[in-house]
Formats: C-alpha cells, structure tokens, sequence
C-alpha cells in the first residue's frame, strides 16, 4: 500500500494564480484532511470530510476550497494564491467510525507565493 | 479550538541522557496522541493514550496521560540519535484534530 500521496512535492505560484493540491490514499479510509504547517505555528486544519460527498471547514478555511467525489481523493484548491499562504501543507486521513484512530500522513507539498 | 501548549520548544541533549517534554492543556480531553515528525516528512502516530494516569512505553519512550486528562508527558530514556524529530500531541474530536506546536528534540552523538 502507498498509503497517502501528495502531489506535487514542490510548487512556486506567483500571487493571483490558482492550483490544485493532490491527496490520494489507497487505505479506504472514510476520514481525510488537510493541514497547513507553518513556523511557530504547528498544524491547523483547513478543511476535512468524513466522506465522498461531505466537506466541512476547519480552523482556517479562507482561501481554500475542497470537494471529495470519492473515497480515495481529496484535492484542495487556491483560487487565488497570496503570500499568506506560503506553507507546507499536509493531508492526512484515517479510518472512519467511532472510537479513537491515527491519522495517517502524506509527506506533504511545499508551497511558495511569490 | 482546544489549545495544546508544548513545552519546551527546543531541546538539545547529548546521546545516552534523558529527557522529557510536556504538553499541557485547560481542557479536558477524551485522548491525546503524540506523533514525531522528521524533516521533510508527515507526522507519525507513536502512542495514543485515553485513560486518566494512563502509562504507556514504546521501547525506552514513556508516555503518561495526567490524572485530569488536561496534559500529558513524553519522557525518552538514554536517548539516541535516532530520537531526533519534531514530538507533536494532538487532541480534540475525532473530526477535528488539534496540535501543539510541537516539541523539538536533538539528541547529538
């Protein structure tokens, strides 16, 4: 199993331009999510889904958005990249259900807004 | 949103000593995690702990849950090398996970 994959590793964007991060995971898991982690800052959620079809926003939405048509993938969107949202930007997922259950990480996209 | 303080920030030891870091919290929580992160790299779940004055130990890692579930401990014994990496914790429900800030470990040969 891959696990989670994020795609691409490294993205330069001047401010105005829009992108699509990539998240795909391989484990069926119902749970995903996305993070952004910057220095001094630690991990803040910026969107999740508990399922294909359901999104909900986390701590820090604005900017962003999501959809989920599968299990499998959970791309985030920039319409408009800023500076501000130079970050590293994680998604994780994990297993749906009640009950306490990891949450598995890709490696992460590293994002630049010039 | 439930805030997780860490402390310390930074900590730089030399191979074979002992450490321990914190993270302390108001709330109550009905778990914490703690993951470790390595350069360029996601975090990775090592222990979930659930019960007040829970203990729990992978290898010479030791992870206790406080009595009041409001904060927990990491303690590393004879650390290594390898032990090296970002020690985050993280609580809250189970769609909306927080993190601290997280808890930064050398261990220099």
């Amino acid at each position: 199993n891959a696990g989670v994959t994020q795609t691409p590793k490294f993205q330069v964007l001047k401010t105005g331009q829009s992108m699509t991060l990539q998240c795909a995971q391989d484990m069926n898991h119902e749970y995903m999510s996305w993070y952004r982690q910057d220095p001094g800052m630690g991990l803040r959620l910026i969107h999740y889904s508990v399922g294909a079809g359901i999104t909900d926003q986390g701590e820090v939405p604005n900017g962003y958005n999501v959809s989920r048509s599968t299990t499998e993938d959970f791309p985030l969107r920039l319409l408009s990249a800023a500076p501000s949202q130079t970050s590293v930007y994680f998604c994780a997922s994990r297993r749906g259900g009640q009950g306490v259950s990891p949450l598995h990480f890709g490696n992460g996209t590293r994002l630049t807004v010039t | 949103t439930q805030l997780l303080e860490q402390s310390p920030q930074f900590l730089s030891i030399q191979e074979g000593e002992n450490l321990t870091v914190y993270c302390n919290s108001s709330s109550v929580f009905s778990s914490l995690q703690w993951y470790r992160q390595e350069p360029g790299e996601g975090p990775v779940l090592l222990v979930t702990v659930v019960t007040g004055g829970e203990v729990k130990k992978l290898k010479r890692l030791t992870f206790q849950f406080g009595d009041a579930r409001k904060d927990s401990s990491l303690h590393i014994t004879a650390a290594q090398p390898g032990d090296t990496g970002l020690y985050l914790c993280a609580g809250g429900s189970d769609n909306r996970l927080a993190f601290g800030k997280g808890n930064q470990v050398v261990v220099i040969p």
